[in-house]
């Protein structure tokens, strides 16, 4: 079982619609989590970083909210727009000895239709 | 402007051949990353520099090689030892200092022939 488990798997919205990503995870112990944005065939571009002890931050339409007690994210968009078609990837950081080490989500897929 | 470079963007593998995946960052990281995706998966790190002439296996290492001869390069060859080289490679950088996140090339697609 994925540390990082993302739902849904994909979502298809009508533009200026909002939606709603979840990210439950399992990672301990947490430095900070991350939400991305990846376009098809490009490199993931960060959205937004949570530390543990932030409830939420926003980045423009993209607002992201962290509750370290039940280890939930959610990454909520506000008037979708067509460029927003990408997948969203939520990533968790965790403190090793070695350093920070990074597990991956799966992504949900989202598309955005007229 | 500053930021990270893959190349090629898509590439070629035949049976029994190395090929090679160039990775330059001109962001001053000391941290670098080289991360495969394959569909419905997560990333998964594959080898990481912490500083130059220095680097370790990630959770995938085997049938791949990396070096780390300067801070800009960090250059993964995939050996005829994978046996499933089809992927998304993605290479990323990472400034130690503050909560910073990874920056992430836009990506190299290698495929068998």
């Amino acid at each position: 079982k994925n540390q990082v488990e993302q739902s849904p798997q994909s979502l298809i919205i009508l533009e200026g619609k909002n939606c709603t990503l979840q990210c439950n995870y399992t990672v301990s112990p947490f430095s900070n989590l991350r939400w991305y944005k990846q376009d098809t065939g490009r490199g993931p571009v960060s959205l937004t970083i949570m530390t543990f002890s932030e409830n939420t931050k926003s980045n423009g339409r993209y607002t992201a909210t962290l509750d370290a007690d039940t280890k939930q994210s959610s990454l909520h968009i506000t008037a979708s727009q067509l460029s927003d078609s990408a997948s969203y990837i939520c990533v968790v950081i965790k403190l090793t000895g070695g350093g920070n080490k990074l597990t991956f989500g799966t992504g949900t897929q989202l598309k955005v239709e007229l | 402007d500053g930021g990270i470079t893959q190349s090629p963007k898509y590439l070629f593998r035949k049976e029994g051949q190395n090929v090679t995946l160039s990775c330059e960052q001109n962001l001053n990281h000391d941290a670098m990353y080289w991360y495969r995706q394959d569909p419905g998966q997560g990333l998964r790190l594959i080898y990481y520099s912490q500083i130059v002439n220095d680097f370790q296996k990630g959770d995938i290492a085997e049938g791949y090689s990396v070096s780390r001869e300067k801070k800009e390069s960090f250059p993964l060859t995939v050996t005829s030892a994978q046996k499933n080289p089809t992927a998304f490679y993605l290479c990323a950088s990472f400034n130690r200092e503050g909560n910073q996140p990874q920056h992430f090339g836009d990506g190299t697609r290698l495929s068998i022939l």
